[in-house]
């Protein structure tokens, strides 16, 4: 009954793939996001979903492409896959409205292009 | 976007003393946020406080909050070996709620 889950949890793989990270929560929130953590621990938001639709899309090389298929999923696809991109990437949460500003992380998927 | 400071860096600390981690800012905010992360896994949530609230209590943690100078501590009492983690503060300015987090502090609490 994990909350937020990604898989893969580990994904090694050359320089110029094409890979695929995926989300899903079980918590009924209506917004989703993707962060990045560097290998100084530094967590940059990458983008933020509500109810399918993006909100947030900082600047991120467009071979990052979100998809939202559904409220309760959010896919990350990233194409031609380059050395700087290694990094360990976190899916999080938020229910909308109100007070509610908790943001519940996933256990994070383990990135490293070689 | 302004984010949020922790200082010190690094901490290491006898279990069953006291843990203190500043942040700061620079920016107005909403509320400011404080999340732990054990190695290998993902940010749990641990306290928040909203910038009209200057102290608030979580079990064994304590924050405060001081908006003149844009500026929290978290203060972890009587540590424990579990409580080994990275924490990170992180500022929400509202709106779509993005969160804007700090470099974190790496706090080591040997038995």
């Amino acid at each position: 009954d994990t909350a937020v889950s990604q898989t893969p949890k580990y994904l090694v793989t050359q320089m110029g793939n094409d890979k695929s990270i995926k989300c899903e929560q079980n918590l009924g929130h209506d917004t989703m996001y993707w962060y990045k953590q560097d290998s100084k621990k530094f967590l940059k938001i990458m983008f933020s979903y509500n109810n399918k639709e993006l909100i947030i899309n900082e600047t991120v090389p467009n071979r990052f492409s979100p998809k939202s298929p559904d409220k309760a999923h959010l896919n990350l696809h990233i194409n031609s896959l380059e050395l700087g991109d290694s990094a360990v990437y976190f899916c999080a949460s938020r229910p909308s409205g109100g007070d509610q500003e908790t943001q519940y992380f996933g256990p994070g998927t383990r990135l490293l292009v070689l | 976007s302004q984010q949020g400071e922790e200082d010190p860096q690094a901490l290491s600390i006898q279990e069953g003393e006291n843990a203190t981690m500043n942040c700061s800012y620079k920016t107005s905010i909403n509320n400011l946020q404080w999340y732990r992360q054990n190695s290998g896994r993902g940010l749990v949530h641990l306290i928040l406080i909203r910038s009209n609230e200057r102290e608030k209590h979580s079990g064994r943690l304590r924050v405060t909050l001081d908006t003149s100078k844009k500026s929290s501590s978290l203060l972890i009492t009587a540590s424990r070996a579990a409580d080994t983690a990275s924490y990170f503060c992180a500022i929400s300015r509202g709106g779509n709620n993005r969160l804007a987090f700090g470099k974190g502090n790496q706090v080591v609490v040997i038995p």
